[in-house]
């Protein structure tokens, strides 16, 4: 069983263009995040949800949405994509404080 | 605001070399520290973490000690195997354990 699951692995798509990226984690953790790995393997916070409320937003462009349904998934919308989103997005969870934090494998988002 | 530096790659060591790879950080209060790494094509995995100041972080060989009064948690193995070749981060979460911050990841290569 994966506890931290993105989907896809892999996206390529036109500028332009509307995509999601989809994360769901089975290990009841409360607090959700989006990380960006640029190639230079560079990550930064994106956004952080804790049950379903946003509490972590960095300054990232409106063009991204993040949406949580519930405490288990925490999507992401990209609206518009340009070239300069290309990058690796990761989402993770976390359980209570002083906890680690667990990743997905990764979705590789590649602009065209 | 919090940061973690970590000495710059890559590392190229040979086979059952000892490894060491810096990182310091800058951080209010008594912050969690983390080690994780990243194999090639592959998502980020904790390596180990450490809590409080004098904790000893270990895992398959590989060890980091959280020094508070050089606020630094360098990572050591005695011996490196081929198969230790990836990118490691340092990582920290801060008093209110909402987010992890990274450092810029080192890329270790082990050499036959």
């Amino acid at each position: 069983d994966t506890a931290v699951s993105q989907t896809p692995k892999y996206l390529v798509t036109q500028m332009g263009n509307d995509k999601s990226i989809k994360c769901e984690q089975n290990l009841g953790h409360d607090t959700m995040y989006w990380y960006k790995q640029d190639s230079k393997k560079f990550l930064k916070i994106m956004f952080s949800y804790n049950n379903k409320e946003l509490i972590i937003n960095e300054t990232v462009p409106n063009r991204f949405s993040p949406k949580s349904p519930d405490k288990a998934h925490l999507n992401l919308h990209i609206n518009s994509l340009e070239l300069g989103d290309s990058a690796v997005y990761f989402c993770a969870s976390k359980g209570g404080l002083r906890y680690g934090y667990t990743f997905g494998s990764g979705t590789r988002l590649t602009v065209v | 605001g919090d940061s973690v530096t970590q000495m710059e790659g890559p590392v190229t060591l040979s086979e059952e070399a000892f490894l060491t790879i810096n990182c310091t950080y800058t951080a209010t209060g008594y912050p969690s520290l983390f080690w994780y790494v990243q194999y090639p094509g592959e998502g980020l995995q904790l390596l180990l973490k450490a809590t409080k100041a004098d904790d000893k972080g270990s895992n398959k060989g590989f060890e980091a000690t959280y020094r508070k009064e050089t606020t630094s948690f360098h990572l050591e193995k005695g011996s490196v195997q081929v198969s230790d070749s990836a990118v490691y981060f340092c990582a920290l979460s801060g008093n209110a354990g909402n987010m992890l911050t990274f450092g810029g990841g080192t890329r270790l290569m082990v050499k036959p």
